[in-house]
């Protein structure tokens, strides 16, 4: 079965650091580009960071660049997200979710979210 | 960064009802749009690609046009099971944008 799995949410205080991790089984994990996506509680998707299969090219939204790293490990068919300086308005699910080239790069493929809240 | 949005917000409809709501780009995408459904508490689930393309095991009655920057989702005859919140974004550029999505509940 094709599958996502993240993990690594949690409660963290303003200014703290996370590390979440999103675990691929099921198909050729370093054939695809993978992102994560957010959503706060009550809202709407929002796209976070991008990484090739290679992880030669990673994209950030503007509201996370400078604090949030990703990353991949092909050879364990994981995925991560270093998330740094942590900020109230960064409290969200946070999905992995695989890019399709075969599909015009749309999401076909997420996880089931792992919920991270920054408060004091 | 390419914009997306969504018209309507929200919108009541009955089973059996013809929905269509809209999506437009603030420039050219070509056809790099798709469409997702979501239900609370769970992950977004891809219904349309590349603007028009039923993405496997989705009910025929859903269908996509468009290209450019006008787009729109078209669910046929609605169903119980479509009472969800719908979203569009856009593929054409990797800083991949999503609409602010549309609302669908029970009239």
């Amino acid at each position: 079965e094709v599958q996502l799995v993240e993990s690594g949410g949690g409660l963290v205080q303003p200014g703290g650091s996370l590390r979440l991790s999103c675990a691929a089984s099921g198909f050729t994990f370093s054939s695809y580009s993978m992102n994560w996506v957010r959503q706060a509680p009550g809202r709407g998707l929002e796209w976070v960071s991008y990484i090739s299969s290679s992880s030669r090219t990673i994209y950030y939204a503007d509201s996370v660049k400078g604090r949030f790293t990703m990353s991949r490990d092909n050879a364990k068919n994981s995925l991560y997200l270093q998330m740094n300086s942590l900020r109230d308005e960064d409290t969200a699910v946070y999905y992995c979710a695989r890019a399709a080239g075969d599909l015009s790069y749309a999401f076909d493929i997420w996880g089931q979210g792992t919920m991270v809240t920054v408060s004091s | 960064d390419i914009q997306m949005t969504q018209s309507p917000s929200s919108l009541s409809a009955s089973v059996g009802d013809r929905v269509t709501i809209t999506c437009r780009a603030s420039q050219s995408i070509s056809s790099y749009l798709n469409w997702y459904q979501q239900k609370p508490g769970k992950a977004p689930k891809l219904l349309i690609y590349g603007a028009s393309n039923l993405q496997s095991g989705v009910p025929s009655r859903f269908s996509g046009s468009g290209s450019g920057t006008d787009f729109t989702l078209t669910i046929s005859s609605l169903q119980p099971e479509d009472f969800a919140t719908y979203y569009c974004q856009q593929s054409y550029s990797t800083l991949f944008t999503f609409g602010p999505g549309t609302k669908v509940d029970i009239k």
